[in-house]
């Protein structure tokens, strides 16, 4: 089993609608949750980034955090398909070892 | 968009000839990683570095070397190249642990 699994998708959605993107995980010592959006051919960016538990908000997107029951997840509102993008959950403990998912693709459809 | 540089950015090679990738970086950012992704995988660390000459094996660090001399360049060696080494590669860097990593283009290497 895999320390952090994520639903490959594809996940198609139109153009508007409130996309959920989940990861769940084994590691109870990690403590550092992100989200990276990666697009194609290109290296990832950082669209998230919460320590511990609890919920945190930019602009359209927000980043749930879950301890207890080890589950992540971002939400996308009114999503653009300028959001169309391979969405990579990552999360680390303190002794910064990143592990990722393997990665979501999504396409917002006009 | 922060400053590192992946070169090659594709490479063609032959089984059991060395390659090496090189990453450079203009951000005096501290630590550095090499990663590779495939698909299913995700990203997976093969080594990294927290300062010059000082490095660390990652999750899949079999058959990789690395090297840092300088602060700016982190060099990944594939000492005798296998076809389970085809890949992207990824250079990434930090500031400190634990902080927001920003990735390269990528390296497209294939191994035939």
């Amino acid at each position: 089993q895999k320390e952090v699994e994520q639903d490959p998708g594809p996940l198609s959605v139109p153009e508007g609608a409130i996309v959920s993107l989940n990861c769940t995980y084994s590691n109870s010592a990690f403590q550092y949750f992100m989200w990276y959006r990666q697009y194609s051919r290109k290296g990832p960016e950082l669209l998230m980034y919460t320590y511990s538990s609890g919920n945190k908000e930019d602009g359209r997107f927000t980043a749930q955090v879950d301890k207890s029951s080890k589950y992540i997840s971002l939400f996308i509102r009114d999503s653009q398909p300028s959001d169309s993008a391979t969405y990579l959950c990552a999360m680390s403990a303190a002794n910064n070892d990143m592990r990722f998912g393997a990665g979501t693709r999504l396409t917002v459809k006009p | 968009d922060a400053g590192i540089t992946q070169s090659p950015r594709h490479k063609v090679t032959e089984t059991g000839t060395p390659v090496t990738l090189r990453c450079h970086q203009t951000e005096n950012h501290r630590y550095m990683y090499w990663y590779r992704q495939d698909p299913g995988h995700g990203l997976r660390l093969i080594h990294y570095s927290y300062g010059v000459k000082d490095t660390d094996k990652g999750e899949v660090s079999d058959g990789y070397s690395v090297s840092r001399s300088k602060t700016e360049d982190f060099l990944l060696t594939l000492e005798s190249a296998t076809s389970s080494q085809t890949s992207v590669y990824f250079c990434a860097i930090t500031r400190g642990p634990n902080t927001e990593a920003f990735f390269g283009q990528g390296t497209r290497l294939t191994v035939v």
